[in-house]
């Protein structure tokens, strides 16, 4: 299957500070990204769908100005924690789908754990 | 809200064959039923998709049942690396759709 890669896969940081997570599709262009956040022992949650090139669609809940998307390449989308507090804490995980062919299973990343302290 | 319904947890013996339900009695007729599946602090993994038809590949079997309101998840031989929480996930098969998470199976495979 194609690869998608996320960067870091860990981030410790202090409380107040911003985390910027990447995702990167290696192989195919992601026409289409979704941004998910897991807390221990629930779900995948969706927060965000993103299309290249244009502002991310968020779902209710989530709030647009803590969690900066950014979807400016076909291979290259990133999630901005901002002013990160501890119960942002949690897995967050990129998935990354193609149009076309690639227009089938979505392809996940690896995840990154955040920890804010 | 997810559309589906799995049971929390199951229990297989290494080397028999898992089989994973999964209801999904609202499915659409535009909808896919997808199977990921999440080994512990890893991203989901994609397993199979279909819409009405049974499809194989190599990693497993999905079986659907003529109405689509539920389907089996099959592993023919389960090893102890498929110990996992497979999701059930129906979706529309086009650009926007989005794949929103249930609570999942959390399959134990035993030696």
């Amino acid at each position: 299957g194609a690869v998608v890669s996320q960067h870091p896969s860990r981030v410790i940081c202090k409380s107040g500070t911003s985390v910027k997570i990447e995702c990167r599709s290696l192989d195919f262009q992601a026409t289409t990204m979704f941004w998910y956040r897991q807390f221990p022992k629930q779900s995948l949650m969706l927060m965000a769908t993103s299309n290249e090139g244009s502002k991310a669609t968020y779902e209710q809940g989530v709030e647009k100005d803590k969690f900066l998307i950014n979807h400016a390449s076909l291979t290259l989308s990133t999630l901005t924690v901002t002013s990160a507090h501890p119960e942002d804490s949690s897995f967050y995980i990129c998935s990354a789908r193609g149009g076309g062919q690639m227009n089938t299973e979505a392809f996940f990343g690896q995840g990154t754990r955040l920890t804010v302290v | 809200d997810a559309k589906t319904t799995q049971p929390t947890s199951m229990d297989c013996a290494e080397g028999r064959a898992a089989n994973l339900p999964c209801n999904h009695s609202t499915i659409s007729g535009n909808e896919y039923v997808y199977w990921y599946r999440q080994i512990h602090s890893q991203g989901p993994q994609y397993i199979i998709h279909g819409l009405k038809n049974n499809e194989t590949n190599e990693m497993a079997s999905l079986i659907i049942t003529e109405d689509r309101k539920s389907s089996t998840l099959i592993l023919p031989h389960a090893t102890l690396r498929d110990t996992a929480v497979y999701y059930c996930i129906v979706r529309e098969y086009n650009q926007g759709g989005k794949l929103i998470f249930g609570q999942g199976t959390e399959l134990s495979v035993k030696p």
